[in-house]
């Protein structure tokens, strides 16, 4: 089945430590996106890419990496410049980086840091 | 800039009684807007969408929204509330690409039985 995987679905990070949160699709979407959920909170953009090789910030970026030099892979690193790295993430694909077209997403990564 | 407002953090209703969850939007372009759902320590599932083909939009699992231009506003409901309809809600506006959305801070659904 065709769908949004990330991994791993619970992470626990050391402070001072940078994590690598994985997301995978095979849906052959040309543009995928990271947001940041708190509790109480909606989505907020971290980082977006429309096509390979290429990405933007989103709105909290800062603290955060990406890279995207497959289609289907998008990697997000939390670095240890982020202040208050704890919360679940969301990665999300839309078939085009046009307007209309609904964004798709994966089950999501639930950061601690301990 | 666009921006959502969704009224209400927490909603609740009985099972069988009318569901509203409301939004209201800003957008200095014609918006897209979208409902999205989402369960417990899961990720978000559309419900529907609003592109400009109609202005009363059907979704899934029984669940409809009329965009209202002239009110800003483009609320969710469900003639009869079910229990598996207790979730969170989001309400989210993009002028740009779907994926590149501003999220309302969401609607969390009780139904009592």
């Amino acid at each position: 089945d065709g769908g949004i995987t990330q991994s791993p679905k619970y992470l626990f990070r050391k402070e001072g430590q940078n994590v690598t949160l994985s997301c995978e699709q095979n849906l052959n979407h040309d543009a995928m996106y990271w947001y940041r959920q708190d509790p109480g909170q909606g989505l907020r953009l971290i980082y977006y890419s429309q096509i390979v090789n290429d990405f933007q910030k989103g709105d909290i970026a800062e603290g955060y990496s990406v890279s995207r030099e497959k289609k289907e892979s998008f990697p997000l690193t939390v670095t240890s410049a982020q202040k208050n790295p704890t919360a679940f993430y969301l990665c999300a694909s839309s078939i085009r980086p046009e307007v209309g077209t609904e964004a798709f997403f994966g089950q999501g990564t639930r950061l601690t840091v301990v | 800039a666009q921006s959502v407002t969704q009224l209400g953090s927490h909603v609740s209703v009985s099972e069988g009684a009318l569901v509203l969850l409301r939004c209201n939007y800003s957008s200095s372009v014609p918006p897209y807007l979208f409902w999205y759902v989402q369960y417990p320590n899961q990720g978000l599932q559309l419900l529907l969408k609003y592109t400009s083909a109609a202005t009363l939009v059907k979704g899934i699992n029984g669940f409809e929204a009329e965009f209202k231009k002239s009110e800003t506003s483009f609320h969710l409901t469900k003639p009869s509330a079910h229990m598996s309809d207790a979730a969170e809600y989001f309400c989210a506006v993009s002028e740009t690409n779907a994926g590149k959305s501003t999220f309302g801070d969401g609607t969390t659904l009780t139904v009592k039985p």
